[in-house]
């Protein structure tokens, strides 16, 4: 079992739509990434979360320690969103990242 | 937050040859990661880089294949050697974040995108 697990692999949505992935993980964390990968392979960090709930822009990302469980929610998604989204983890302050395996997602217009 | 170049961004290689990976962060780090994507899969871990110490190499990677220099404080290379179609993947350098309140931020590089024929 993944130490990260994500849900769905794929996600097909039309412009507008609101969107939800999902991850899971397993182990204590000190941080939850989550990071968009466009098809050039480059990565931005989205949001970095410890605890609750951190919205910038359309994107909003939440956090339930207890469960070990966040979600990463798009309002009114649009076809530039179309990217892969990734869920990793960090065990300790500064250390590695474990990574999920991704959602790609595709937006049509 | 830390702006990070690797050169090159992609290359096509043939079998047998190596390639060295160059990162490039602007700013003073103590820990470098080296990370690997094959193709439709997540990141991997290949090492992690400290200035002045042998980098730290992951379950199934090791030197030989991918030794890795580390200078000074702002720059490290992976070399892949000797490499097969199997090597074909994006390579990407991260660091995290070197203030107090940023240590748990993770910046990456571009990412070299490496086909081996």
């Amino acid at each position: 079992k993944n130490e990260v697990e994500q849900s769905p692999q794929n996600l097909t949505a039309q412009e507008g739509e609101f969107i939800t992935i999902n991850c899971s993980y397993s182990v204590g964390i000190s941080a939850l990434h989550w990071l968009q990968q466009h098809p050039g392979g480059g990565i931005v960090s989205l949001f970095m979360l410890s605890s609750g709930k951190k919205k910038h822009g359309r994107l909003i990302a939440t956090i339930n320690i207890q469960e070990k469980h966040s979600s990463l929610h798009i309002t009114a998604s649009h076809p530039r969103d179309s990217a892969v989204y990734i869920c990793a983890v960090s065990t300790a302050s500064g250390s590695r990242l474990t990574f999920g395996e991704g959602t790609q997602l595709t937006v049509n217009p | 937050s830390a702006v990070i170049s690797q050169k090159p961004s992609r290359d096509i290689c043939q079998r047998g040859t190596s390639l060295t990976i160059q990162c490039q962060v602007d700013s003073q780090v103590t820990m470098m990661f080296w990370y690997r994507q094959q193709p439709g899969q997540s990141l991997t871990l290949i090492a992690t880089a400290n200035q002045g110490s042998e980098a730290t190499y992951e379950s199934g990677f090791v030197i030989d294949k991918f030794p890795i220099s580390r200078p000074n404080l702002t720059f490290s290379t992976l070399t892949v050697s000797n490499m097969s179609p199997e090597d074909s993947s994006i390579y990407l350098c991260s660091v995290p974040g070197t203030e107090a309140f940023s240590y748990n931020e993770q910046f990456f590089g571009p990412g070299t995108r490496l086909t081996v024929l």
